[in-house]
């Protein structure tokens, strides 16, 4: 069984700060996801990284497959960036198939 | 391209009733996932359905059953409601591959399920 972990659970800066989320798992895989969730409840895909660094905008996601290890980086934070940041690493069902297991979520609060 | 809807946005029920959600795929994704998130705990793998059939579930009762139909849309009905219901119920829909790993899975807004 896969355990994610994130820290911190909660993380309230200023704005403007760099903001880094971190993400560990138990188990060997292939691909990791960061996800936002809105307070309406909906969840947006960020990033999607097997290796390596993605960035998006202000967002870097970082993986090290070896130490089972991601990070989610936001530089130049805004209070929009308000949310809750997810990880998520994928549970095989059959080959091409995966259900998700998730990490119990970062709460981020930046303030103006 | 539209992406994936779920309806009703919210949904208030009592205990021992019966709930339906609905969720509309992207178009051409023929897989839906159920995920739960009940308040204070993180998300959990309910149901996954590709082409028309329940392919997999995750640790929940039989009273959590749905269904996909032919143009892959999907429905979950929770039969004899619990207080325990009370939940956000999120669908996502992908791409299904045999030989391709690691389809993204496209979220949708999700419905609250309130059981009073």
């Amino acid at each position: 069984k896969n355990e994610v972990e994130q820290s911190p659970q909660n993380l309230t800066a200023q704005e403007g700060e760099f903001i880094t989320i971190n993400c560990s798992y138990s188990v060997g895989i292939s691909a990791l996801h960061w996800l936002q969730q809105h307070p309406g409840g909906g969840i947006v895909s960020l990033f999607m990284l097997s290796s390596g660094k993605k960035k998006h905008g202000r967002l870097i996601a970082t993986i090290n497959i070896q130490e089972k290890h991601s990070s989610l980086h936001i530089t130049a934070s805004h209070p929009r960036d308000s949310a809750v940041y997810i990880c998520a690493v994928p549970s095989p069902i059959i080959q091409g198939a995966q259900k998700l297991v998730f990490g119990q979520g970062t709460r981020l609060t930046i303030n103006p | 391209e539209a992406g994936v809807t779920q309806s009703p946005t919210h949904l208030i029920k009592t205990r021992g009733q019966q709930a339906t959600l609905r969720c509309s795929p992207i178009s051409g994704h023929t897989s839906v996932y159920w995920y739960q998130q009940a308040l204070g705990l993180g998300l959990q793998f309910l149901l996954w359905y590709d082409e028309g059939e329940e392919r997999n579930r995750g640790n929940f009762p039989p009273r959590f059953s749905g269904r996909q139909f032919p143009n892959y849309s999907s429905e979950l009905n929770v039969n004899a409601l619990e207080l325990e219901d009370s939940a956000l119920y999120l669908c996502a829909s992908s791409l299904f591959r045999t030989l391709i790993s690691n389809q993204p899975q496209h979220f949708g807004d999700g419905t609250r399920l309130s059981i009073l």
